[in-house]
């Protein structure tokens, strides 16, 4: 059981380049989200997704797309890279169990530098 | 806006309790308080939540006043693997947000020898 995984560990883009994170998990949780954390900073929610094939903005979801294609797997997309997105970026998801409350398993995160 | 209010930093001496407070004046009726913790940079971890009553489990104990206005993290004896950031958290019931968390500066612990 790997939990949640995410690919690549590092990556340094050019601006203007484009690249896809990809976030995945074995868990069988309907919910996935993709955080961001800039230096000194706590994290800051970019898009989640409640389901397979949806796919909902949070707080700072400008310059990036998500799909959920497939239950296990969330992908984050930046279609043109500014040296604002550098950031570590975090991946998680979680199951709803009753009572409406649940636990986020976050993933080891993705270094992500622009130049 | 984070809905909480923690102390930017704590000491704590290896073997003793650490005891982190947590401010939370507006919050309402059907939301929860939990929190995680991110030890040096590594994705955050979850420790605990509670509604209304106290709870403990095998990481921690959570205290929750009686007005819900206020609450406390408590690790009962804090090893030096314990330091990092603790993020407490508030939020409603996942139906109405979608489960989304609202993280803070935090405040980081540092465990000492």
């Amino acid at each position: 059981n790997a939990g949640v995984t995410q690919t690549p560990k590092f990556r340094v883009l050019k601006t203007g380049q484009s690249m896809t994170l990809l976030c995945a998990q074995d868990m069988n949780h309907e919910y996935m989200y993709w955080y961001r954390q800039d230096p000194g900073m706590g994290l800051r929610l970019i898009h989640y997704s409640v389901g397979e094939g949806t796919t909902a903005k949070g707080e700072v979801p400008d310059g990036y797309n998500v799909s959920r294609l497939k239950k296990q797997n969330f992908l984050l997309g930046l279609e043109s890279a500014a040296p604002s997105q550098t950031s570590v970026y975090f991946c998680a998801s979680s199951y709803l169990p009753g009572g409406g409350t649940d636990t986020q398993y976050f993933g080891p995160g993705t270094r992500l530098t622009v130049l | 806006d984070a809905k909480t209010t923690q102390p930017p930093s704590m000491d704590c001496a290896e073997g003793r309790a650490a005891n982190l407070p947590c401010n939370h004046s507006t919050i309402s009726g059907n939301e929860y308080v939990y929190w995680y913790r991110q030890i040096h940079s590594q994705g955050p971890q979850y420790i605990i939540h509670g509604l209304k009553n106290n709870e403990t489990n095998e990481m921690a104990s959570l205290i929750i006043t009686e007005d819900r206005k206020s609450s406390t993290l408590i690790l009962p004896h804090a090893t030096l693997r314990d330091t990092a950031v603790y993020y407490c958290i508030v939020r409603p019931s996942i139906y109405n947000q979608g489960g989304k968390l609202i993280f803070g500066q935090g405040t980081e612990l540092s465990v000492k020898p």
